[in-house]
């Protein structure tokens, strides 16, 4: 079945550097869509990317859907104290699968 | 505005307990499902359902059985609670294709 990776699990940055998660699907997706869970919350949809090689960028986050849309990316830049929870990318067949998430912590 | 309503925040259980987490939804979408979220290991697939009566397995179903009598309704159950089942339970529902709305989720423990 459909497996999506995603890397790395945690990331420890300095408030004004720049941030990415990578996600890898085993198969090709229809879509594949980001979200971000601050502690004791529940997942939060960021965005959704359909087309092969789109890049859609909102404020300071870039995200990308790879050519073959197996691959998606999510690059903060210069983040900021509410930049930190957990970011998922979900890939999207007949079902949706989830990434491991990465962690995000910003030291100010 | 989309609801997908969980029906307990917090469940304490004992081991051997029949458990039912509850899950509507009031957007007539197609699609539901379940996944638990553990540290480290994201959120997994359990069960999902895209049409009343219908079913299928996800990535960790073992100790799991779900129920769709209506659309608007998606349970999970465990036969059994067991120890390793403690975890976060987050519901999420969709049109076929479209974007998932998840409820505010269930921390179960077992005790």
């Amino acid at each position: 079945g459909q497996q999506v990776m995603q890397i790395p699990q945690y990331q420890h940055v300095q408030e004004g550097e720049d941030f990415t998660t990578y996600c890898n699907s085993s198969t090709t997706l229809s879509n594949i869509q980001w979200y971000k869970q601050r502690p004791g919350g529940h997942p939060v949809f960021l965005i959704q990317l359909v087309k092969s090689g789109e890049v859609k960028k909102q404020k300071r986050l870039t995200f990308q859907f790879g050519e073959a849309k197996k691959n998606s990316s999510l690059h903060i830049t210069a983040t900021q104290t509410t930049d930190v929870g957990t970011y998922f990318c979900a890939g999207h067949n007949n079902d949706m699968r989830f990434g491991a998430g990465t962690r995000l912590t910003v030291k100010p | 505005d989309v609801k997908v309503t969980q029906s307990s925040r917090y469940l304490v259980k004992r081991t051997g307990e029949k458990v039912f987490l509850e899950c509507v939804q009031d957007m007539d979408h197609e699609n539901m499902f379940w996944y638990r979220q553990d540290p480290g290991l994201g959120l997994r697939l359990i069960y999902f359902s895209y049409d009343v009566k219908m079913k299928e397995k996800g990535d960790i179903p073992e100790g799991y059985s779900v129920s769709r009598e209506k659309k608007e309704r998606f349970s999970l159950i465990l036969e059994s609670a067991s120890t390793n089942q403690t975890s976060m339970y987050l519901c999420a529902s969709s049109l076929i294709r479209g974007l998932p709305f998840f409820g505010s989720g269930t921390q179960l423990s077992v005790l």
